[in-house]
């Protein structure tokens, strides 16, 4: 079992760009939660899909959007990047209606210049 | 709403000594609770977890952590570190009445820094 996986591991862009962040849930898994990880911070949950809609979402302005497609697996996208948007983002995914806890993956490092 | 308060931003110790690492949470709704771990540039580990039942819980790497609803704490021990025990400890809590799966809400994490 790979677990949660994420890609790109790092990524660089500048000022007014959009980013495309992808997920791939543990095996067996049906829901996948996105948080925003800011330097010396805790995470902050920005939203979770299950079943191919948004099932919750957090306080992130609409410039943040998702998308979890039929295999389960997410992206996270980020339109008109600013510097403030630099962090680790992290994918969790977990199963509705059962006892696990949310897995966690390697995180994706975003840096805006 | 929830909250979650780690009142310790860093907590030195010696090796082998024993360490606690403070955990209060405010919530209106019955809440799970976790502890993770993340080592450097890495994802969260989770150390252990409160659903239900005895409020002492045993997790991972010989860590425990006791659930006091009265207090609204759930604090994390261990009686004696090694150095490998070095990174950043996160409290979470989740709304009980959505399950497992539902969003957590993180503490601000405390620093471990287990010196020889």
């Amino acid at each position: 079992d790979a677990g949660v996986t994420q890609s790109p591991t790092h990524l660089i862009k500048t000022r007014g760009q959009q980013v495309t962040l992808r997920c791939s849930p543990k095996s067996g898994h049906d829901t996948v939660s996105w948080y925003q990880q800011a330097l010396g911070q805790g995470p902050q949950f920005i939203f979770q899909y299950y079943e191919e809609e948004e099932r919750q979402r957090g306080n992130f302005p609409d410039r943040f959007s998702g998308h979890q497609f039929p295999n389960y697996s997410s992206e996270l996208n980020v339109n008109a990047l600013w510097l403030g948007d630099s962090a680790l983002y992290l994918c969790a995914s977990s199963s509705v209606g059962g006892f696990d806890e949310q897995f966690f993956g390697p995180g994706t490092r975003l840096t805006v210049l | 709403a929830q909250s979650v308060t780690q009142l310790d931003s860093q907590v030195p110790v010696f090796e082998e000594a024993p360490v606690e690492l403070r955990c209060n949470y405010s919530s209106s709704v019955s809440v799970y609770l976790f502890w993770y771990v993340q080592y450097p540039n890495q994802g969260l580990q989770l150390l252990l977890k409160y659903l239900s039942g005895s409020t002492l819980v045993k997790g991972i790497n010989g860590f425990e952590a006791e659930f006091n609803k009265s207090q609204t704490s759930f604090h994390l021990r261990k009686p004696s570190v090694h150095i490998s025990d070095t990174a950043e400890y996160f409290c979470a809590v989740s709304d009980s009445e959505t399950g497992t799966a539902s969003k957590l809400t993180f503490g601000t994490g405390t620093r471990l820094q287990v010196t020889l």
